[in-house]
């Protein structure tokens, strides 16, 4: 099976503008979360959707909103960008829903905001 | 209160040796599922094992195995053999089941691991 995959790899953007990233999940998975990775706050969470319906939302601000397709694809999308917005975006799928079922992840996106 | 903590910022090992990177955490649930992932350079979280609440032998896979202590709530990762690919960040997360409304992985802050030769 493959893994999953995210688009574009790398990305530079200026303050204010917008910007959208893009999720494939492993063939069958259903659930996709997202997370942001920076030096200073780590890992967090940033939202996760099942069957196109999101779940589950972190403290973000409401710049930071996503979706999901029927095919289960997901895509991330970021308004009027800030400096501190830059990080690496992580994505990951799981085939289930409970607190056993493992996620993993893609290769993330690394957000550079200037 | 830090849900995950990982105590060790870095830590240093020689090939070939073992090496337990430590994790703490904290939960009221009763069903929970803890992880480890490593983390390369390259940046893609490689997911390594994983232990449920309600294990009673502890996860192994490999070189890695899971040192689970449930009263202590921790959840240390020993590498057996170090190899050099190892040196990584290694994260130690949590997935809690509050009733299938809580889906989030909470990550510590990561333990950076240099496999010298």
């Amino acid at each position: 099976k493959a893994g999953v995959t995210q688009t574009p790899r790398y990305l530079i953007k200026t303050r204010g503008q917008q910007v959208t990233l893009s999720c494939s999940p492993i063939s069958g998975h259903r659930s996709v979360s997202w997370y942001q990775q920076t030096p200073g706050q780590g890992l967090q969470f940033l939202f996760e959707y099942f069957s196109e319906t999101q779940r589950n939302k972190g403290n973000f601000p409401g710049r930071f909103s996503g979706r999901q397709f029927s095919n289960s694809r997901s895509e991330m999308n970021v308004s009027t960008l800030e400096l501190g917005d830059s990080a690496l975006y992580l994505c990951a799928s799981s085939d289930g829903t409970g607190a056993y079922n493992e996620q993993f992840f893609g290769p993330g996106t690394r957000l550079t905001v200037l | 209160a830090q849900k995950i903590t990982q105590t060790q910022p870095g830590m240093f090992v020689q090939e070939k040796e073992a090496v337990t990177l430590d994790c703490t955490y904290d939960t009221s649930d009763q069903s929970y599922g803890l992880f480890w992932y490593k983390q390369p350079s390259s940046g893609e979280m490689i997911f390594l094992i994983y232990q449920g609440s309600y294990d009673e032998q502890n996860a192994t896979e490999g070189r890695y195995s899971l040192n689970f202590q449930k009263a202590r709530k921790s959840a240390n990762l020993v590498i057996s053999a170090s190899q050099l690919g190892d040196s990584a960040m290694y994260f130690c997360a949590m997935r809690e089941g509050r009733g299938g409304s809580n889906y989030k992985l909470t990550f510590g802050k990561g333990t950076l691991l240099t496999v010298n030769p």
